[in-house]
């Protein structure tokens, strides 16, 4: 059983397009991510949420929209595609968000390679 | 200066040779360090903590220098199955709020050949 899921696993899409990408997770975790792994290999955060509640927001696009319907879902809308975006896009989660000292396992999804030509 | 810098690799190694990574990072007050490993088109995998005190397990020992700033991870008799890139990661409060974020740096990949 996949403990954190997304899809679609792949994304290929014209700029200018908007498109969805979608996270579960059934590890009964309060705490969900967005993470983005560009073509240099650097993984940074762009979000967080807490039981449906943003608590991180890096500095990210506004074209870039994360909505939390419940605490086992993440989902990142995308508007306006560019190709800057092509990416690999993960989502993790966490039984609590990470806070102060606690040292938390973050556990990630398989990714979704978006490509947008 | 990157946040957290790891000399990209590869590391080419035999089976059963010991190997070391290095890290180092920018932020005094991160509060946390791990290793992470991913595989070729695969998702970050949590490898260990790093403790003050150092840390073994198994075959993989990880060292952490505050003063310096700088971690290190060791693996022991390689096997080919330890082939991946390795990703430093340090954790450090972004907010008042107290919640903290991961900061990945870019991964030492390792190549064990038989």
């Amino acid at each position: 059983d996949t403990a954190v899921s997304q899809t679609p696993k792949y994304l290929v899409t014209q700029m200018g397009n908007d498109k969805s990408i979608k996270c579960e997770q059934n590890l009964g975790h309060d705490t969900m991510y967005w993470y983005k792994q560009d073509s240099k290999k650097f993984l940074k955060i762009m979000f967080s949420y807490n039981n449906k509640e943003l608590i991180i927001n890096e500095t990210v696009p506004n074209r870039f929209s994360p909505k939390s319907p419940d605490k086992a879902h993440l989902n990142l809308h995308i508007n306006s595609l560019e190709l800057g975006d092509s990416a690999v896009y993960f989502c993790a989660s966490s039984q609590v968000p990470q806070r102060f000292r606690r040292v938390v396992v973050q556990f990630f999804g398989p990714g979704t390679r978006l490509t947008v030509l | 200066r990157k946040e957290v810098e790891q000399d990209p690799g590869p590391f080419n190694v035999p089976e059963g040779a010991t190997v070391a990574f290095n890290c180092t990072y920018s932020n005094s007050a991160s509060q946390s360090f791990f290793w992470y490993r991913q595989d070729c088109r695969k998702e970050p995998k949590l490898l260990m903590s790093v403790y003050s005190s150092g840390n073994e397990d198994g075959r993989f020992t990880a060292q952490l220098n505050r003063a310096s700033q700088y971690i290190s991870l060791l693996i022991r008799d390689s096997k080919l199955s330890d082939s991946a890139t390795y990703l430093c990661v340090v954790m450090a409060a972004r907010s008042v709020s107290g919640y903290s974020t991961l900061t990945f740096g870019k991964g030492t990949m390792l190549l064990v050949s038989p």
